[in-house]
């Protein structure tokens, strides 16, 4: 079946790059999207990538896609506090069908 | 654009009552919302996918006659959890798209705990 995988934790200084990354198993999968969620909040579109795309950059945001190794990364530049959050990778067929989310990966920003 | 908008953002109410979230497309029609649940500290689970003007698609051990999805215009779509016990209380996501190739939006989910 259809998997998302991502690691659970990342911890970055203030000023830094911070790179998430994630992996998914299902080939016809068209969109790959990122999400943040802040506590007690629902999920935010932070970017998404089309699957003929290899690169997409929106401000401080950097999605790299590999389509052969079915590899996704989320590159935030000049990482803040106010990123500090879960990040998940999810990957669908198109925007009316299901998603499939990854775990998530909480990303800690320290001043 | 494309925003999604869930009421209540929060609710506490005894064990045995039911509980009616709605989730609103407010700029767009969607004939498609999708439900979803999240406990602490996991990612999110989908319930159902819930159908404008025909019945909900319910994924493999949901129970449709404790979460009873209604679909009854493009822009609403409510999720009534019924008899809620404590089990029940958890994160619930709805989320819609605009068009089928654009992405998902998501709601501000609601927060249920049951006493």
């Amino acid at each position: 079946g259809e998997d998302v995988e991502q690691s659970l934790f990342l911890s970055v200084r203030e000023g830094d790059s911070s790179v998430i990354n994630c992996t998914y198993t299902d080939s016809s999968s068209t969109y790959l999207y990122w999400y943040k969620q802040e506590p007690g909040a629902g999920l935010q579109l932070l970017t998404y990538i089309f699957s003929n795309m290899d690169m997409k950059q929106d401000q401080r945001l950097t999605v790299l896609l590999n389509k052969k190794d079915k590899h996704l990364s989320l590159r935030i530049a000049d990482t803040q506090t106010g990123d500090s959050a879960i990040y998940f990778c999810a990957e669908s067929y198109s925007g009316y069908s299901t998603l499939t989310f990854g775990k998530g990966t909480m990303l800690l920003v320290s001043p | 654009g494309a925003v999604v908008s869930q009421h209540p953002s929060r609710v506490i109410c005894k064990s045995g009552t039911s509980v009616k979230i709605e989730c609103r497309s407010l700029d767009f029609q969607a004939t498609t919302m999708f439900w979803y649940r999240q406990f602490p500290k996991k990612s999110l689970m989908l319930m159902a996918t819930s159908n404008e003007g025909s019945k909900a698609t319910y994924e493999q051990g949901v129970e449709k006659d404790k979460f009873l999805i209604n679909h009854a215009s493009l822009t609403l779509s409510t999720l009534t959890v019924t008899s809620a016990h404590p089990e029940d209380s958890s994160f619930y996501i709805c989320s819609a798209s605009p068009e089928d190739n654009q992405p998902q939006h998501f709601g501000d989910g609601t927060r249920l705990s049951i006493l």
